[in-house]
């Protein structure tokens, strides 16, 4: 059962477009959201995070919103760059069973077209 | 400071064979957690050591087992390995337990079972 969700598994964007990664998940105990990159050959590198009581969060050319009601996340990258092609995982955090649990996504791919 | 190495990065191994994969965190770190990562199920969690003790598993048959030594290096073992073990294998390191605190991730190693 995936909890968090990740239903495009890619995306392809034009260079110096906005590009728009969801999410969504299914556990209202989730407190804690992040976003990781992974390039090829190379671990998943944090990228952004959004605590649960907040419903953006900005970092230079990344934004991430959360839409609690909804339960849905997303990255927005503006604007799109070559280097930004990659996979990005969506994260969520919560406390089970006495302790803290990271979920991921699958996963979406994304390209950026130069 | 150097980042998250694992060791080998990649194997070739038979079906019902073993395999103990190595991950050396970030100095200083002392959580280390592993992932599963296969095309369409993404990242998942298979346990997480901190300070020499498994603090957390994933839904993983008992064939997956691990150990963090004392100076938190950590180290997985596969026994009798199946088709299905085929992954990339990742380890994550954090300066506390990994819901609280940013992961840090390795490079892989890439497990083939034939």
């Amino acid at each position: 059962d995936q909890q968090v969700k990740q239903n495009s598994p890619s995306l392809s964007v034009q260079e110096g477009r906005i590009s728009i990664l969801n999410c969504d998940y299914t556990n209202s105990m989730f407190d804690y959201f992040l976003w990781y990159k992974k390039y090829p050959a190379e671990g998943p590198t944090f990228l952004i995070s959004i605590s649960s009581i907040k419903d953006k969060n900005e970092d230079g050319r990344f934004t991430v919103f959360l839409n609690k009601s909804a339960k849905h996340l997303s990255l927005h990258i503006v604007p799109s760059q070559p280097g930004d092609s990659a996979v990005y995982f969506c994260a969520a955090t919560s406390f089970s069973g006495g302790y803290q649990k990271v979920t991921f996504g699958i996963g979406t791919k994304l390209q950026v077209i130069p | 400071k150097a980042g998250v190495t694992q060791t080998p990065r990649y194997l070739i191994k038979t079906r019902g064979q073993q395999v103990t994969l190595s991950c050396s965190p970030i100095s200083g770190h002392r959580s280390v957690s592993w992932y599963q990562q296969t095309p369409g199920q993404g990242l998942q969690f298979l346990f997480e050591y901190f300070s020499e003790t498994q603090r957390n598993k994933g839904n993983f048959p008992g064939r997956f087992s691990g150990r963090q030594f004392s100076n938190s290096r950590s180290e997985m073992n596969v026994s009798t390995l199946e088709l299905g073990d085929s992954a990339l294998y990742l380890c994550a390191s954090s300066q506390g337990l990994a819901g609280a605190y940013e992961q840090y991730f390795g490079p892989g190693t890439r497990l083939t079972v034939t």
